[in-house]
C-alpha cells in the first residue's frame, strides 16, 4: 500500500525536552511539508523540501529543525526553544508543486 | 489581507441540499487550486483539484474556477450528515510555486 506514515499518533513531552516527529512515505513523491494545527485554526507551514539534502522554512520554522537524507523520509525536531510546542503536526508529499497527500498526524502534547 | 480568504462558517445545510463553499485568494498569477475535507481530529483529505476556469464534477461534487474573479468554489449535491467536516481552500503557483497555501477552512455542518 502506498502512503503517508506518521509515527507515533500521539507524544508526551516534558517541557524543554526535544522530541523528533517521523514521517515516511513511499509514494515516490520528490516533495514533503510539514504542518502545525492548533485547534480550530488552518494549517501553518513549518518545512518543506522538495528534493533530498535541501529544504527551507515556511512561515514558522522558529523552534522546529529538519532533515532530508532520504527521498522516503523528512523527520521533524520540535526543539526545546519552540515556545508552543503542543499542537498536531501533519507531514504531506507532493510530486513537486502538485496536489499534496497528508499522513495521519502526530499530536504533540508539552506539559 | 490573508492570501486565501474562507468564511469559518459553521455553514449549516439540511440533508439532500445543495452546500456551497466559497474561497477567495489574493495572487493573481495562482494556477492550481484544491479543495481537502478535514473530520474533527484528523488529517485533511485531498477531494478535488482544478486547474482551469469552469467548472469540474466528479460524483456529488463540483468545484468551479473564476480566475478573473480570483474565485474558487465547491459545491456539494445530495448533502449527507457524513459530509459535516471542515473543508480547506488550497491554492498554490505563482509567486509561490512551491507551496499550498490554505485558508482556515469553512466548517460545514449537515442537519438531517
Amino acid at each position: 500500500d502506498g502512503g503517508i506514515t506518521q509515527s507515533p499518533k500521539y507524544l508526551f513531552r516534558k517541557e524543554g525536552q526535544n522530541v523528533t516527529l517521523s514521517c515516511e512515505q513511499n509514494l515516490n513523491h520528490d516533495a514533503m511539508y510539514w504542518y502545525r494545527q492548533d485547534p480550530g485554526q488552518g494549517l501553518r507551514l513549518i518545512y518543506y523540501s522538495q528534493i533530498v539534502n535541501d529544504f527551507q522554512k515556511g512561515d514558522i520554522a522558529e523552534g522546529y529543525s529538519v532533515s532530508r537524507e532520504k527521498k522516503e523520509s523528512f523527520p521533524l525536531t520540535v526543539t526545546s526553544a519552540q515556545k508552543n510546542p503542543t499542537a498536531f503536526y501533519l507531514c504531506a508529499s507532493s510530486i513537486f508543486s502538485y496536489e499534496q497527500y497528508f499522513g495521519p498526524g502526530t499530536r504533540l502534547t508539552v506539559t | 489581507q490573508k492570501e486565501v480568504e474562507q468564511n469559518s462558517g459553521p455553514l449549516s445545510v439540511p440533508e439532500g441540499a445543495i452546500a456551497s463553499l466559497n474561497c477567495t485568494y489574493s495572487d493573481r498569477v495562482s494556477q492550481s487550486f484544491f479543495w481537502y475535507r478535514q473530520y474533527s481530529g484528523k488529517s485533511p483529505e485531498l477531494i478535488m483539484s482544478i486547474y482551469s476556469n469552469g467548472d469540474k464534477e466528479d460524483g456529488r461534487f463540483t468545484a468551479q474556477l473564476n480566475k478573473a474573479s480570483q474565485y474558487v468554489s465547491l459545491l456539494i449535491r445530495d448533502s449527507q450528515p457524513s459530509d459535516s467536516a471542515t473543508y480547506l481552500c488550497a491554492v498554490n503557483g505563482g509567486s509561490s510555486a512551491s507551496k499550498i497555501i490554505f485558508g482556515s477552512g469553512t466548517r460545514l455542518s449537515i442537519r438531517p
